[in-house]
Parts: C-alpha cells; structure tokens; sequence
C-alpha cells in the first residue's frame, strides 16, 4: 500500500534555483494538494487539483507552479527559490465520498 | 474570516494522566472537523473526524473528541496518555465536497513525562 508518495524527503536549495518536488498516489483520488509546514503556522494549502488538468491557488501560492497531467501524480515546481521557502511540504489527496485527506510523508526543503 | 485556533502551543502530561487538547474555530457553515497527529519526522495521521450525528466521536488510539457547536469547539481527550502519544496534535476543519479543502490549527505539541 504505497498511498501519496513524495520525492526527495530531503532537499538543499541555493537562493534563484529551481525544483520539482514530486507527488504521486495510486489510489485514483481524484483531489491533490500540496500544504505548507511552518512552525506555528500549521499547514497551509498551497494549491489543490480536483482532477487532471484543473488546477486552482490556495492561501500561499506566490512562488508556486503545479500541474496535473495525469491522476496520479502532482508536482510543485519552485522557480526560483527563495529562503522564506524554506519549509516541510506535504502532498495529499482524497476522492468524493471518502472524506478525509491523506497524506504523503512530506519533504524537508532548505533554501539557502 | 473562516479560522482554526488551539491556543496551546506545547502541553505536558505526565504518563497515565487525561488529556485534553482544544480546539476553536471559526466557520461559515457546520464544518467537517478533524484532529490528525503528527509523529516526529512523519506524515499526518488521521486521528477521527466529524461530520454529523453524535456529537462525541471516536478515533484511532483510544482518542475521542467532542463537537459544541453553541462554543465552536472540538476538543481532544484521552483518559490515560501513553509515552508513544508525544507528537505533535493539529485541528482541521473544512468542507469535504468538491474543494476539499482543510484549514488547519497551528499545532499542540504534547510531551509526556515518564
């Protein structure tokens, strides 16, 4: 039972390089989103999917790309990396019906 | 606005003790409302969730949590704290229809003392 899978765990970025940080799931949700981890902040959405091809922002999408090809798979792209993206990000997903997120095992990004 | 407050941010419990973690909210509509746990290093783990009905719910763990809509609240309790329940607790409420979309709390981070 693999469920959201995120690549790299771990990640060291200098300042204007760019990155995808990998999602997939294999359990034919339908929803993805990727969240932001900061301490004291909670998560907060960055940007979601409601299916392939539908992309929308969340809260903090300001240096953010996603796209959504296929149903299973979610990449965030950062352009240009600054250091106040430093943070843990998480993937998850759901479908109509199941009400409830799941969640990937996050991935640790340090841009310096 | 619509907002999820757990005014604790660290809470520590000596082990066998009850628990109880808070949480507030602000919310348009009667939400879903969830707790998930986070181990150190690890994902998020949903704890329980509710959506309607009985209005003190049962999760994983020998957690619970009880919904007061007249207090906006949806606080989590535990009779006896185990060792392995120190984590950090995050709040969530949302709409699980076509959004999906969950705002979360800024996290209870419970240590338990031996």
């Amino acid at each position: 039972n693999a469920g959201v899978t995120q690549t790299p765990k771990f990640q060291v970025l200098k300042t204007g390089q760019s990155m995808t940080l990998q999602c997939a799931q294999d359990m034919n949700h339908e929803y993805m989103s990727w969240y932001r981890q900061d301490p004291g902040m909670g998560l907060r959405l960055i940007h979601y999917s409601v299916g392939a091809g539908i992309t929308d922002q969340g809260e903090v999408p300001n240096g953010y790309n996603v796209s959504r090809s296929t149903t299973e798979d979610f990449p965030l792209r950062l352009l240009s990396a600054a250091p106040s993206q430093t943070s843990v990000y998480f993937c998850a997903s759901s479908s109509p019906g199941i009400r409830e997120l799941f969640f990937g095992e996050g991935s640790r990004l340090t841009v310096l | 606005a619509q907002s999820v407050t757990q005014p604790d941010i660290h809470i520590t419990v000596s082990e066998g003790a009850s628990l109880e973690l808070r949480c507030n909210y602000s919310y348009g509509a009667t939400p879903y409302l969830f707790w998930y746990v986070q181990s150190p290093g690890q994902g998020l783990q949903l704890l329980l969730k509710y959506f309607s009905g009985d209005t003190l719910v049962q999760g994983i763990k020998g957690f619970e949590a009880e919904f007061k809509r007249s207090q906006s609240s949806f606080n989590l309790r535990k009779p006896s704290v185990h060792w392995s329940d120190a984590a950090e607790y995050f709040c969530a409420v949302g709409k699980m229809d076509s959004s999906y979309k969950l705002i979360f709390g800024s996290g209870t981070r419970l240590l338990v003392r031996p």
